[in-house]
């Protein structure tokens, strides 16, 4: 398997432009979760999908954040208009979600993000 | 709410030297706990995890035991490699596993 694929690995952008994060789970995990990797905040969780459907959206810094899950292979981080707090890496992750319980994450290798 | 607490990087030890990363926590229920190791340029990679108290979580010579009386997880390996050098994160799922709550993550260096 490929592991989870996110797009682009790195972004440099200007204050104000719109950015677009994507990410491919693994196929076949029905849980998506994207995070956000500051120096000062650590790992926060952002938003989480089950079966392509928002479940927890309360990590969402600001209404300039917003994410969508059209399809179980395809999710997309989106920032407008970008500020340069917002440089970070963004991490997309998925796992599967069984009657058990949730399996274990698989996290993607990362967008590293550069407003200026 | 649940909360993860590391000790502070960054750690430096020789190569062979026992490595210990403390780790405690705060929630309500029976979480599950969870080590996460990331390379630099990497994605985080779930290193070992424990699902219920005084389960042992271990991989690649690296072992942690879930301790409820002590809501502590700490990692241990008894001869790290320069390979090792990484940051570590502990982290704990709620109940339901749906949310990942990490710890501010320590950053490990091997040297020869």
């Amino acid at each position: 398997d490929a592991g989870v694929i996110q797009s682009p690995r790195h972004e440099v952008t200007e204050m104000g432009q719109e950015v677009t994060l994507r990410c491919k789970p693994i196929s076949g995990h029905n849980s998506l979760f994207w995070y956000r990797q500051t120096m000062m905040r650590g790992l926060e969780l952002l938003i989480y999908f089950n079966n392509n459907v928002p479940i927890d959206d309360s990590g969402m810094p600001e209404d300039r954040f917003s994410a969508k899950m059209p399809n179980a292979s395809f999710s997309t981080l989106k920032i407008q208009p970008s500020e340069p707090r917002d440089s970070a890496v963004y991490f997309c992750a998925s796992s599967r979600r069984t009657s058990g319980g949730q399996e274990t994450q698989y996290f993607g290798p990362g967008t590293r993000l550069l407003v200026l | 709410g649940d909360s993860v607490t590391q000790m502070e990087g960054p750690v430096t030890l020789s190569e062979e030297a026992f490595l210990t990363i403390n780790c405690t926590y705060t929630a309500t229920g029976y979480p599950s706990l969870f080590w996460y190791v990331q390379y630099p340029g990497e994605g985080l990679q779930l290193l070992l995890k424990a699902t219920k108290a005084d389960d042992k979580g271990s991989n690649k010579g690296f072992e942690a035991t879930y301790r409820k009386e002590t809501t502590s997880f700490h990692l241990e390996k008894g001869s790290v490699q320069v390979s090792d050098s990484a940051v570590y994160f502990c982290a704990l799922s709620d109940g339901g596993g749906n949310k990942l709550t990490f710890g501010t993550g320590t950053q490990l260096k091997v040297e020869l």
